[in-house]
């Protein structure tokens, strides 16, 4: 069965530091996708980032970079220099590439960034 | 129409009413889904749609129904409301050949009193 753990429930920093957000996931797929969704206050879903279980690069995007190591099954999730506008909810999630191609979600991290 | 579009925005419903939330996309994708987002508990897969024509059922499909008659439209029913549905409702779809990024609508928030 699939699952995604998000530890934190809640994170609060101060602007300007770094923060990331864990996650780990369960899977007896050998083929699999993972991504990462933010839900600003306003409640839409933004994709941030789709990665195949065969890529195992690192990726950085502007102030968001992400770390997949399948050795120990995470998909971490970090923010530099973090700004308000980066409070929100953030979800990891995992997809299979065969049948139904569900997302199953963690139960997200409420990040929440003091000016 | 550009992505996904939800219908209504938001709704309070009497138990025992039907009610049918609309979705629709104008992306030409060939899978489209219904979660529910409730606190604590993440998003939560209702029903789902490989393609027209046909349905599945996902985590939480018990007192849900969905249709699949076009490639574009993915309407969700609950024949008789209980309170315990009420949450915020989210539709998405996905080009499942194209590595199944979802891309969500707005969101329909529902209240069953």
């Amino acid at each position: 069965a699939q699952k995604v753990t998000q530890a934190q429930t809640e994170i609060s920093v101060v602007e300007k530091e770094d923060v990331t957000l864990d996650c780990v996931y369960e899977t007896r797929d050998t083929t699999y996708y993972l991504f990462w969704y933010k839900q600003p206050p306003s409640g839409e879903l933004v994709f941030l980032i789709r990665r195949n279980s065969f890529d195992e690069q690192n990726e950085i995007s502007g102030r968001y970079s992400w770390n997949f190591q399948k050795s120990t099954s995470s998909f971490n999730f970090t923010i530099t220099a973090s700004q308000v506008v980066d409070s929100a909810v953030y979800f990891c999630a995992l997809s299979d590439i065969t049948g139904a191609n569900n997302l199953f979600f963690g139960t997200g991290t409420r990040l929440t960034v003091i000016p | 129409i550009a992505g996904i579009t939800q219908a209504p925005t938001s709704q309070i419903l009497a138990a025992g009413r039907r009610m049918t939330l609309r979705c629709t996309q104008d992306m030409r994708h060939n899978a489209m889904y219904w979660y529910r987002q409730d606190l604590g508990l993440g998003l939560r897969l209702i029903h789902y749609s490989n393609t027209a024509g046909t349905t599945g059922k996902g985590e939480v499909p018990d007192g849900y129904s969905v249709s699949r008659a076009n490639t574009d439209d993915f309407p969700l029913t609950l024949a008789s409301a209980v309170p315990s549905q009420t949450s915020v409702y989210f539709c998405a779809s996905s080009d499942v050949d194209r590595g199944n990024e979802q891309f969500f609508g707005p969101g329909t928030r529902l209240t069953v009193l």
